[in-house]
């Protein structure tokens, strides 16, 4: 089956205490991108990826590394999180052309910093 | 960072009643327009990516139409039924921008009554 799958789905950590939040795809497509939502605003995208080895920042990228090592894989970094990074995250993937066919979503990740 | 507004904010109807929304967007440099459909506790499914002015998209009940000229799209759904009931998100694709951006709007949530 074609999917996004995203580890873990719920995460409860304390403030400066390094995570990472896992992100593949089967689908062999080149683009993937971390988006997070916070109530009250959109969908704001945090780090994209174009390819192996060819990332970007996003709206928001303030706190957060991201790697591109293989094509399926695009893990999300949080070095030294902070409670302001509480939020709903998703990663999504995308063939070459986005604005064509659109992004396939993980099921989210809910993290809490405390 | 591109503003892409959506209206209403939420929206209650009864089942058998139709309705829509609205997506307004930034008119120069458009590329491409999706519409996502979000269930609680799941993640967002692509419903349509409209590319050309005076595009008209359906699957189902759910439709949608775009404007270029004027920046705006709108997402009508016939005889709305409970399992309707998420939120609605537009996403923008600038032409001008790199080719993994997405820039969305804070949805419509709409909740059908039975």
């Amino acid at each position: 089956e074609a999917q996004v799958t995203q580890n873990p789905r719920y995460l409860i950590t304390v403030t400066g205490k390094k995570l990472t939040v896992t992100c593949s795809q089967n689908m062999n497509h080149e683009y993937m991108s971390w988006y997070r939502q916070d109530p009250g605003l959109g969908l704001r995208q945090i780090y994209y990826s174009m390819n192996v080895e060819v990332t970007d920042k996003g709206d928001v990228p303030e706190g957060y590394k991201v790697s591109r090592k293989e094509k399926r894989n695009f893990p999300l970094i949080l070095e030294s999180p902070s409670p302001n990074q509480t939020s709903l995250y998703f990663c999504a993937s995308s063939s070459i052309r986005v604005g064509v066919r659109g992004y396939t979503f993980g099921s989210g990740t809910r993290l809490t910093v405390v | 960072i591109l503003n892409v507004e959506q209206s209403p904010q939420s929206l209650h109807v009864q089942e058998g009643d139709s309705t829509n929304f609205t997506c307004s967007f930034p008119s120069s440099n458009f590329y491409a327009l999706h519409w996502y459909r979000w269930e609680t506790a799941k993640s967002p499914e692509a419903l349509f990516v409209m590319t050309l002015n005076g595009d008209e998209k359906k699957k189902g009940r759910i439709s949608a139409t775009l404007n270029t000229k004027e920046g705006y799209s709108y997402l009508y759904i016939k005889g709305s039924q409970p399992e309707d009931s998420a939120t609605y998100l537009c996403a923008f694709f600038d032409r001008g921008s790199t080719l993994g951006r997405l820039y969305f709007g804070r949805g419509t949530q709409l909740t059908v009554w039975p």
